[in-house]
C-alpha cells in the first residue's frame, strides 16, 4: 500500500514569490492535513481538508490556503513568501473519521532567499 | 485551549539505559493521544494510538502508556538505532486537528 506522496521534496523561493505544494495522501484515505514546522515551533497546523470541505484552519495569515480534489489529493499554497516561511511543510493522511491516527508524507522543504 | 507538553526536551543515554518520555496533555475530551518518531529531515513515523487511561500499548523495545493527565513512552534497553525526535499529540473532541508537542530528541549513544 502506497504511503503519502509529498512533491516536491526541496524547493528554493525568493520573497515576495508565490509557491504550491502537493500532496497524495494513502488511498481511501479522505483526509488530508498540513503542518509546518520549524526548530522553534515544531508542528504548527495549518488546515485540514475532507471531501474537498475545509473542516479546520490553523492560526495562520490568509497566504496560507490549500484546496482539495475529488480524488482527495490536496494542494497548499503560499503567495508572496517571506523569509519567515522558510520550514518543513508536512502533510498527514488519515480516515477523516473516528479517531484514527494519521499518517505523514516525508515533507516539502522550502527555503525562501 | 488544547495544549501538549513534552519533556525533556533531549535526552542521552546510553546503550541499555532504559529511560521514559514524558507528554502532558490538557484537551477538551480525549479522543486520542499518538506518538510519533521523527528522523532528521523526515516525516513523522507513526507509532501507537491510546485512547482511554490505563490503556497500554508495546512496540519492540517501547511501551506506551496513558494516564488522565499524561502520557509516557517508556524506552527499554535502548540501540544507536532508537536516536530520533519523539512527537505526541492529542485530538479532542470538536476538533479534526492534531495538536503537537515538541518532542523529546532522544541520543543513545553505543
Amino acid at each position: 500500500k502506497a504511503g503519502v506522496t509529498q512533491t516536491p521534496r526541496y524547493l528554493i523561493k525568493t520573497r515576495g514569490q508565490q509557491v504550491t505544494l502537493s500532496c497524495s495522501p494513502i488511498s481511501g484515505h479522505r483526509s488530508v492535513s498540513w503542518y509546518q514546522q520549524t526548530p522553534g515551533q515544531g508542528l504548527q497546523f495549518l488546515f485540514e481538508y475532507f471531501s474537498e470541505t475545509q473542516r479546520n484552519k490553523g492560526n495562520f495569515p490568509g497566504r496560507f490556503s490549500g484546496r482539495q480534489f475529488s480524488n482527495s489529493r490536496s494542494e497548499m499554497n503560499v503567495s508572496t513568501l517571506e523569509l519567515g516561511d522558510s520550514a518543513l511543510y508536512l502533510c498527514a493522511s488519515s480516515s477523516g473519521t473516528g479517531t484514527t491516527e494519521a499518517f505523514f508524507g516525508q515533507g516539502t522543504r522550502l527555503t525562501v532567499v | 485551549e488544547d495544549q501538549v507538553t513534552q519533556s525533556p526536551e533531549a535526552l542521552r543515554l546510553q546503550e541499555g539505559e532504559s529511560s521514559s518520555l514524558n507528554c502532558s496533555y490538557t484537551v477538551s475530551g480525549l479522543r486520542g493521544l499518538f506518538w510519533y518518531r521523527q528522523d532528521p529531515g523526515k516525516g513523522p513515523e507513526f507509532l501507537f494510538t491510546l485512547y482511554s487511561a490505563g490503556e497500554e500499548k508495546e512496540k519492540e523495545r517501547l511501551k506506551a502508556t496513558l494516564t488522565k493527565k499524561e502520557s509516557f513512552l517508556h524506552i527499554t534497553a535502548p540501540k544507536p538505532e532508537d536516536s530520533a525526535t519523539y512527537l505526541c499529540a492529542v485530538k479532542g473532541s470538536g476538533t479534526y486537528k492534531y495538536i503537537f508537542g515538541t518532542g523529546t530528541r532522544l541520543k543513545v549513544l553505543a
